[in-house]
């Protein structure tokens, strides 16, 4: 599975769009883009994922490069409760494996 | 929407011990698999349980210390054997839903476990 890079943490005001950034420069051309968040030790959750272009959902928007090597994951109107820990997975297979991801931090 | 649960949420374990967690999905579902989150540190996968035999563990985990047994689509259990202070973790299932079409996994609420 190709590395992703993400910032440690990102600072975000409440209302506001919050747009956290993945580096994945090495993917392959199978490979899909997955985005989950933990909200302090409950189980990761799902936001969305993408194989090459945009998608949306009630969560939020995956914007992906035309290159594919890097990613934007798009939360529109930011909420106290975004605060969490976000990662961004690139993978072909079942298997996931979690990097360090980036701490979100929505504040009033 | 489907659920994932996982018992106990939580327990605190005397050394030399064994636990065991289960995993119950309320649909079915084609794959299932277990995680490990030590204090502080993102999650690791520790095995594949796969239906009616043995699951696949990656490397670093192996059957001896993690026993796991999925007997239907719907129910795995992980096991940690003759536990020390290491082991305290938050042990976490995932699956993946028959029928979605992709491999998303979806996770369960997770076990935090403190060996003492």
């Amino acid at each position: 599975d190709a590395k992703t890079t993400q910032p440690t943490s990102m600072d975000c005001a409440e209302g506001r769009a919050a747009n956290l950034p993945c580096n994945h420069s090495t993917i392959s051309g199978n490979e899909y883009v997955y985005w989950y968040r933990q909200i302090h030790s409950q189980g990761p959750q799902y936001i969305i994922h993408g194989l090459k272009n945009n998608e949306t959902n009630e969560m939020a928007s995956l914007i992906i490069t035309e290159d594919r090597k890097s990613s934007t994951l798009i939360l529109p109107h930011a909420t106290l409760r975004d605060t969490a820990v976000y990662y961004c997975i690139v993978t072909n297979t079942d298997k996931l494996i979690f990097g360090t991801g980036t701490r979100l931090q929505v504040f009033p | 929407s489907a659920v994932i649960s996982q018992k106990p949420s939580r327990d605190i374990c005397q050394r030399g011990t064994s636990l065991t967690i289960q995993c119950q999905v309320d649909s079915q579902v084609t794959m299932m698999f277990w995680y490990r989150q030590q204090p502080g540190q993102s999650l690791t996968l520790i095995a594949t349980a796969n239906q009616g035999s043995e699951a696949t563990y990656e490397s670093g985990f192996v059957i001896d210390k993690f026993p796991i047994s999925r007997p239907n689509l719907t129910f795995s259990t992980l096991t940690v054997s003759n536990m020390s202070p290491e082991d305290s973790s938050i042990y976490l299932c995932s699956v993946v839903f028959s029928g979605q079409g992709t491999d998303t996994q979806y996770f369960g609420p997770g076990t935090r476990l403190t060996v003492l």
